[in-house]
């Protein structure tokens, strides 16, 4: 069936480290795929999403890039800060008849120390 | 987001006990869904509505219930039948479109509201 697997955490960086957070997924046909952000004691915000094969989502310094040949959709950003911390989630939204299922990974935790 | 009112953002609930939450929106959205998160597990679908006075179950409704009278308004009661309720709720939204561009839509999520046992 459709599954996802992203990396688990914690994840611990310093201020400026590169970050990539892994997100693989198991699909019949070809999903859309999304990445939320968790900022501690809040909801879910949109941070980026890709919607075909080779399209890249950004927002933010974030980058994740559909890679339909390895049915990926990993989370990279250059230079992170201390604000960037939080859980984030990978989500593909498969399909499956008239309702298409918004599926969330377990999320990373990542944290950023000055 | 704006847009989407939960509350009460903290909520007690003794045993044998119904409680309520509310979410609220004013985004113009079709569709509501509630979610369960819990630590290391991701969000677990609860209910969905795609349509006022309609909504079905998602992978864990049981000890749940939900209602939608209006389009603004899907609220969520844990019921007593609910042995494990000790979690953050999130309640999210959505635009709906027409066909495949359904799985291009994100949801919009609420703050939260966390609900322990006492």
């Amino acid at each position: 069936g459709d599954s996802v697997t992203q990396m688990e955490g914690p994840v611990t960086l310093s201020e400026e480290a590169f970050l990539t957070i892994n997100c693989t997924y198991t699909a019949t046909g070809y999903p859309s795929l999304f990445w939320y952000v968790q900022y501690p004691g809040e909801g879910l915000q949109l941070l980026l999403k890709a919607t075909k094969a080779d399209d890249k989502g950004s927002n933010k310094g974030f980058e994740a890039t559909y890679r339909k040949e390895t049915t990926s959709f990993h989370l990279e950003k250059g230079s992170v800060q201390v604000s960037d911390s939080a859980v984030y989630f990978c989500a593909p939204r498969f399909s499956g008849g008239s309702n298409y299922k918004l599926t969330f990974g377990k999320g990373t935790l990542l944290t950023v120390n000055p | 987001d704006g847009g989407i009112t939960q509350s009460p953002k903290y909520l007690f609930r003794k045993e044998g006990q119904n409680v309520t939450l509310s979410c609220e929106q004013n985004l113009n959205h079709d569709a509501m869904y509630w979610y369960r998160q819990d630590p290391g597990q991701g969000l677990r679908l609860i209910y969905y509505s795609q349509i006022v006075n309609d909504f079905q179950k998602g992978d864990i409704a049981e000890g749940y219930s939900v209602s939608r009278e209006k389009k603004e308004s899907f609220p969520l009661t844990v019921t007593s039948a609910q042995k494990n309720p000790t979690a953050f709720y999130l309640c999210a939204t959505e635009r709906r479109a027409e066909g495949t561009g359904s799985r291009n839509q994100p949801q919009h999520f609420g703050d939260g509201t966390r609900l322990s046992i006492l």
